[in-house]
């Protein structure tokens, strides 16, 4: 089955500061890339997502990387403020195995005032 | 449009005990999918659920199983509860089963096994 790994497992960046988060996958049949936030005591939320015939893809500060060949792909998160803290997961979902989502292990991202 | 809804939010129960949890999913959405989420073990996939039929399952033992009523409204229930069932189980609706169907998930039941 997939498996995704994602790091870093914690992040901490200056207000301002640029973060990125890295995750690979295993499965070649991965043909969706959603990427989740999840703060604190809430519900994880979607925040930017990329299929395979995609190779990058922008939202305001946001934007998600994907290279099919290497089977990675990548968050950036621009200007950060104190509020993009969180713990971010990414995932993959292929259509071999319908809407399941596997997860990366999640990076808890600090961003200090 | 209302969000995806769980209820419970928080149970406490004793090893050897059964729950259920349901979840109400988004209006329109009809497939449903449950997710165990631990410190330790991360988010992990338990099944998913289309038309009233279970089209995907996860590694978790029988003890851990489903259903879909015709209004895709979800419940998932444990039986033989033990100490490490104790997580926050989430589930997630999209309007259909394609891998590239956005999941939104509920709030979450947080369960704890004494």
């Amino acid at each position: 089955g997939e498996n995704v790994e994602q790091h870093p497992s914690t992040l901490s960046v200056q207000e301002g500061d640029s973060a990125v988060i890295k995750c690979t996958y295993s499965d070649s049949a991965s043909n969706y890339f959603p990427w989740y936030k999840q703060e604190l005591g809430k519900r994880p939320q979607l925040i930017i997502d990329i299929r395979s015939n995609v190779g990058e893809k922008k939202d305001q500060r946001i934007a998600v990387t994907l290279n099919k060949t290497a089977k990675h792909f990548s968050l950036h998160i621009t200007e950060t403020q104190p509020e993009d803290s969180a713990v971010y997961f990414c995932a993959a979902s292929s259509n071999n195995a319908g809407n399941m989502l596997t997860f990366g292990g999640g990076t808890r991202l600090m961003v200090k005032p | 449009k209302a969000g995806v809804t769980q209820t419970p939010r928080y149970l406490i129960k004793t090893r050897g005990q059964q729950v259920t949890l349901s979840c109400s999913p988004i209006s329109g959405h009809r497939s449903v999918s449950w997710y165990q989420q631990t410190p330790g073990q991360g988010l992990q996939f338990l099944f998913e659920y289309f038309s009233e039929t279970q089209r995907n399952k996860g590694n978790f033992p029988g003890r851990f199983s489903g259903r879909q009523f015709s209004n895709s409204r979800s419940e998932m229930n444990v039986s033989t509860l033990e100490l490490g069932d104790s997580a926050l189980y989430l589930c997630a609706s999209s309007l259909g089963l394609a891998a590239t169907d956005t999941q939104y998930f509920g709030p979450g039941t947080r369960l704890t096994v004494l």
